[in-house]
């Protein structure tokens, strides 16, 4: 059954230093999300992206974000300068049509 | 807003079955799901329902949907303790939007 990777699984970094986050959605699906969620707390939708660009964003996701598909497969998440406050899970999601599937997500540890 | 709530914890005998409880404000949703999360897992997608539906069957799993109340329950029948995760009420709003909206999740707890 088609399925939704992440890579890496834990990523530990330094307050300042650039991440990506990267993930292969399922192959025919056209619409990719980011969604977050930090211990303890609701998971949290960061942005959807459809057609190449972002269709939709939250107040998370603030100029220290961005998201690309570089190519035919993969989606990533890219945090200029990661914060101490930006140490959660997060989840990369697709679909095709109502259904989102979910990735086993990235845990991000920021020191 | 938009806002989902559950309650953080429920505990069912093995065998019995377990209802999850959500309600949600925004009265212009259109898809509601429900997911589970086993420990150190993603978030699995058990089933969802569609706004002008008011129930939906899958095997051991019924979804009801009050839109009058806002209230969407998840039905487990015979809960084994492969049941045992925590469930996670979303919404996803019409208009355009298309990011989920979650709860907090409800902790199952299934007792031998």
């Amino acid at each position: 059954e088609p399925e939704v990777t992440q890579t890496p699984s834990h990523q530990v970094t330094q307050m300042g230093q650039e991440v990506i986050l990267r993930c292969v959605p399922i192959s025919n699906h056209l619409y990719f999300y980011w969604y977050r969620q930090i211990l303890g707390q609701k998971v949290e939708f960061l942005v959807s992206f459809y057609n190449n660009e972002i269709s939709e964003k939250s107040e998370i996701f603030d100029d220290q974000f961005s998201v690309e598909r570089p190519d035919g497969s993969n989606f990533t998440l890219k945090i200029r300068s990661t914060k101490l406050e930006d140490s959660a899970m997060y989840f990369c999601a697709s679909k095709r049509t109502a259904e989102q599937y979910f990735g086993p997500g990235t845990r991000l540890t920021v020191t | 807003g938009e806002d989902v709530e559950q309650s953080l914890f429920l505990s069912v005998r093995e065998g019995d079955s377990s209802v999850i409880n959500c309600t949600y404000t925004d009265s212009s949703s259109t898809y509601l799901y429900w997911y589970k999360q086993e420990p150190g897992a993603g978030l699995q997608l058990l089933t969802y329902i569609f706004s002008n539906m008011d129930m939906k069957q899958d095997q051991r799993l019924t979804v009801l949907l009050n839109k009058k109340d806002k209230h969407l329950s998840l039905r487990i029948a015979d809960t084994q303790t492969g049941d045992s995760a925590i469930y996670f009420c979303a919404e996803r709003t019409g208009g355009g939007a298309d990011g989920l909206t979650f709860g907090k999740g409800t902790h199952l707890i299934i007792q031998p």
